[in-house]
């Protein structure tokens, strides 16, 4: 299986504030990579799919951008609606397989 | 607007089984890959099984994950635009909040049901 390594685990931070996650797949995955959002009780939510495409009314804040094995998600200005987990997935080969999350704290 | 919602959840004893369904609405379901992920409480998430749509002949292609593998079977009924989750041999670590996916065609989730607790527990 493809092993999603995340860094860091959690990320303190507060509102305005530029934050990067990082992903390391275990392997090349190309671009087949995406990020979701996940806000406590809530389902998680699509926010970039082939490791740089902004999902649709995704604000654009958010910006992503990696291939091969190494990818990153950048929050340009932090907003209180952001404080979340962030997981990254990988969708090249099955299993499909999920980082382990960054859950961002204020 | 696209909408899934789960149901069929509960408290179940190990050993026991147990039948998720995702209603599906808002969009062309027979068209659609489907999965179901899950996240026990308080961990990550895991990708769990797929169903392709169904070819001309009503033939879909099904695959899981080895932690489910002749435990839990995945099917659909274009017909009544539903997903299904049939889980048996149900163990501990198989309690989680199960979420259905819509696959929008190229291996991407694009929208998630509200997800269903499964807890197994004697």
């Amino acid at each position: 299986d493809i092993q999603m390594t995340q860094s860091p685990s959690s990320l303190p931070a507060s509102v305005g504030d530029r934050v990067t996650i990082t992903c390391q797949a275990s392997q090349d995955i190309t671009v087949s990579l995406s990020w979701f959002q996940q806000k406590p009780g809530k389902a998680p939510k699509l926010l970039i799919s082939d490791a740089s495409d902004l999902a649709a009314g995704v604000p654009s804040r958010f910006s992503a951008s990696g291939s091969g094995t190494d990818f990153s998600l950048t929050i340009s200005s932090l907003q209180p609606e952001d404080i979340a987990t962030y997981y990254c997935q990988q969708y090249d080969i099955l299993p499909y397989t999920f980082g382990q999350g960054t859950k961002l704290e204020i | 607007q696209v909408q899934l919602v789960e149901s069929g959840g509960g408290l179940v004893k190990p050993g026991g089984s147990l039948r998720l369904s995702c209603a599906a609405s808002g969009f062309s379901f027979s068209d659609y890959y489907m999965s179901w992920i899950r996240q026990a409480p308080g961990k990550g998430l895991e990708w769990i099984s797929y169903i392709s749509s169904s070819d001309r002949s009503s033939t879909t292609t099904k695959y899981y994950a080895d932690s489910v593998k002749g435990r839990f079977t995945i099917s659909r009924d274009n017909a009544k635009n539903s997903l299904y989750l049939e889980m048996n041999s149900l163990r501990p670590e198989d309690t989680a909040v199960y979420y259905c996916a819509r696959d929008d065609g190229s291996r991407i989730w694009d929208y998630w049901g509200q997800g269903a607790l499964v807890t197994v527990s004697s």
